[in-house]
């Protein structure tokens, strides 16, 4: 099946830094998908992007569609403590059934106060 | 308010005991999933449905059941046959035209078994 190159997989930060992730796949897509996780949780949409080469923020958060499609990026400034969870990618192939969707394996992020 | 409900949101079960763990969404979703996670493994997909009295496995349907008996439920069974069923154990929903717009995810059960 698809696969999604999510990395890196754990981060340690201290807080008020700034906070990269990426993910890559072998296929392009047409959906890119930011969710969080908090402990104990399910997955929480936190951004959508739908078009290549497209920006979109949410607050301390800005996530970008890469313009080849097959990858995008997850920024978060000054970090906060309540940023701690796992990460995930996610997105929806070109040739992929109108209802699937490929998730990366997550980035668990850490927030040293 | 729609949403998507789980429950119970700890299970314990007995070596050699089938267990249900339930999900039920009020969002009018025509489809709904089952993913296990463990840490360090993501989300693995067990089983989907798209419509009523129909579902499909996913990447580890070996050792679970499922049904689609009502559009608003989805209960997944994890049999004894499951041989590391210790996991937290997610459900979601989505429509067709949605799915671009991503799942809405339970909060999750957690089965341990002791």
């Amino acid at each position: 099946g698809q696969q999604l190159n999510q990395s890196p997989q754990s981060m340690f930060i201290q807080e008020g830094e700034d906070v990269s992730m990426n993910c890559t796949s072998s296929s392009i897509f047409n959906t890119w998908l930011w969710y969080k996780q908090d402990p104990g949780e399910g997955p929480v949409l936190l951004i959508a992007l739908y078009k290549a080469g497209e920006l979109t923020s949410n607050g301390r958060l800005t996530a970008q569609f890469g313009i080849t499609r097959k990858d995008s990026f997850l920024n978060i400034s000054a970090s906060i403590p309540s940023d701690v969870g796992i990460y995930f990618c996610a997105g929806k192939s070109l040739w992929a059934g109108s209802y699937q969707l490929t998730f990366g394996k997550g980035t668990k992020l850490s927030v040293i106060p | 308010d729609g949403g998507i409900t789980q429950s119970p949101k700890y299970l314990f079960r007995k070596e050699g005991q089938n267990v249900t763990l339930s999900c039920e969404q009020n969002l009018n979703h025509d489809a709904m999933y089952w993913y296990r996670q463990d840490p360090g493994q993501g989300l693995r997909l067990i089983y989907y449905s798209q419509i009523v009295n129909d579902f499909q496995k996913g990447d580890i349907a070996e050792g679970y059941s499922v049904s689609r008996e009502k559009k608003e439920s989805f209960p997944l069974t994890v049999t004894s046959a499951q041989k590391n069923p210790t996991a937290f154990y997610l459900c979601a929903s989505s429509t067709a035209r949605e799915a671009n717009y991503g799942y809405t995810f339970g909060s999750g059960t957690r089965l341990t078994v002791v």
